[in-house]
């Protein structure tokens, strides 16, 4: 069965710093890969995706992330963190074509 | 292109009352599903619906909850005798079958078990 490890469950930045939030997965097939955000009190807004294309993978707002297979990762980065960043963050894979399987979140705190 | 909608945002009941939520989804999509998320964790998988049909069930998802969609349109989640444990987000969410698998994500209901 898939599953999904993300280490750091708080993440501190300065604003303007390099942001790097990690996640390894394990998954039997070729993964379906995923990173959403989460703003308090609201539903999970999908950043970005793999699906057996390009290994990196741009997102929205400036987020890209890197799938390595030898590493069974799927690390996300932003060069340059925002005060607007500051949100929980979520991995997920895709289990089969339908269930996602999440990881249990980073929170990102980015100082001014 | 309205979003994934539920209703209602936030409740708040007694033990042993029964509940139950609505969503309705992107308008073109044929698969709906359930998710539920604990302070703290990441969502975990309730069910899933392919048109009006329930297609897979998670063994979280007790004898006490029951989701339907009818017609394949909205869906609703009950949940009867409502335990403290059940205290939780509630997500739904909406994909189109086909295209890349990607899941959209309503705002979710607050449920608070008293």
């Amino acid at each position: 069965a898939q599953s999904v490890t993300q280490l750091g469950s708080h993440v501190s930045v300065s604003e303007g710093a390099l942001v790097l939030l990690r996640c390894n997965y394990s998954s039997s097939v070729p993964p379906y890969l995923f990173w959403y955000v989460q703003y308090p009190n609201q539903g999970l807004q999908l950043l970005l995706k793999y699906t057996s294309a390009a290994t990196l993978v741009k997102g929205i707002n400036g987020f890209e992330a890197e799938f390595k297979k030898s590493e069974t990762s799927f690390h996300l980065t932003k060069p340059s963190a925002h005060m607007s960043d500051a949100a929980e963050y979520f991995c997920a894979v895709s289990e089969g074509s339908y269930k996602l399987i999440f990881g249990s979140g980073t929170r990102l705190l980015v100082r001014p | 292109d309205t979003g994934v909608s539920q209703d209602p945002r936030h409740k708040i009941t007694k033990r042993g009352q029964n509940v139950t939520f609505r969503c309705d989804p992107i308008s073109e999509h044929n698969r709906l599903y359930w998710y539920r998320q604990t302070l703290g964790q990441g969502p975990e998988f309730l069910t899933y619906f392919q048109n009006e049909a329930q297609l897979e069930k998670s063994r979280l998802l007790s004898d006490r909850f029951s989701a339907e969609r009818p017609k394949g349109s909205f869906s609703t989640l009950e949940i009867q005798r409502t335990e403290q444990g059940d205290s939780a987000m509630y997500l739904c969410a909406s994909s189109y079958e086909g295209r890349g698998y990607e899941q959209y994500f309503g705002p979710g209901t607050r449920l608070t078990v008293t």
